[in-house]
């Protein structure tokens, strides 16, 4: 049973399309995060949630919207997609306790 | 701001053959020091989490040590099971819970 799943694995889209990135944990955390890995590998914080409540905002495009239905899933929906989108998108849960992050498999984003 | 480094970039060892991973930090008032591992096509997976300069902790072949300034991920005797990229994370005291990464550093280790 996968404590954090996201869908899809792999979007591949032309620039100019909007997609969305699906998250679901099932830890029973409070807080749920969305991290981009580049191709460089470098992995950085995006968006956190606590409780359905945004925390974290990094300087992200306004074109990218997180949405928390609830505290346990966290989607993450990107309009008017561009090249320099082009990455792996992480989703990960936490407790606000521990920091300890579990992370989901990765969805894999191209634009062409 | 948090700074992170870890070196090498990339390391081939021998099986049997025990190194040392490197990660320099600079954070305002370290919270945690987290290490994970990555592989190919997989989410970073939790390893350990050191929270004061000295502090030691072991999981099979992996013992990670902490100073003020540094940690090392000490690899003995490695098997070609724990090729991985290893990603160190340190956590400032900034009210907030959010890791600034590493770049990793990407072990293969050959039979």
């Amino acid at each position: 049973d996968t404590a954090v799943s996201q869908t899809p694995k792999y979007l591949v889209t032309q620039m100019g399309n909007d997609k969305s990135i699906k998250c679901e944990q099932n830890l029973g955390h409070d807080t749920m995060y969305w991290y981009k890995q580049d191709s460089k590998k470098f992995l950085k914080i995006m968006f956190s949630y606590n409780n359905k409540e945004l925390i974290i905002n990094e300087t992200v495009p306004n074109r990218f919207s997180p949405k928390s239905p609830d505290k346990a899933h966290l989607n993450l929906h990107i309009n008017s997609l561009e090249l320099g989108d082009s990455a792996v998108y992480f989703c990960a849960s936490s407790t606000v306790n521990t920091g300890e992050l579990f992370f989901g498999e990765g969805s894999r984003l191209t634009v062409l | 701001e948090d700074q992170v480094t870890q070196s090498p970039e990339a390391l081939r060892l021998q099986e049997g053959e025990s190194s040392s991973l490197n990660c320099s930090y600079t954070v305002s008032g370290l919270r945690g020091l987290f290490w994970y591992r990555q592989d190919p096509g997989k989410g970073p997976e939790f390893l350990f989490t050191l929270y004061s300069a000295g502090e030691e902790k072991e999981k099979e072949r992996l013992k990670a040590t902490l100073t003020k300034k540094e940690s090392f991920l000490h690899i003995t005797a490695p098997k070609p099971e724990d090729s991985a990229t290893y990603l160190c994370a340190p956590e400032g005291d900034t009210g907030r819970r959010a890791l600034t990464f590493g770049s990793g550093t990407r072990l293969q280790v050959q039979p």
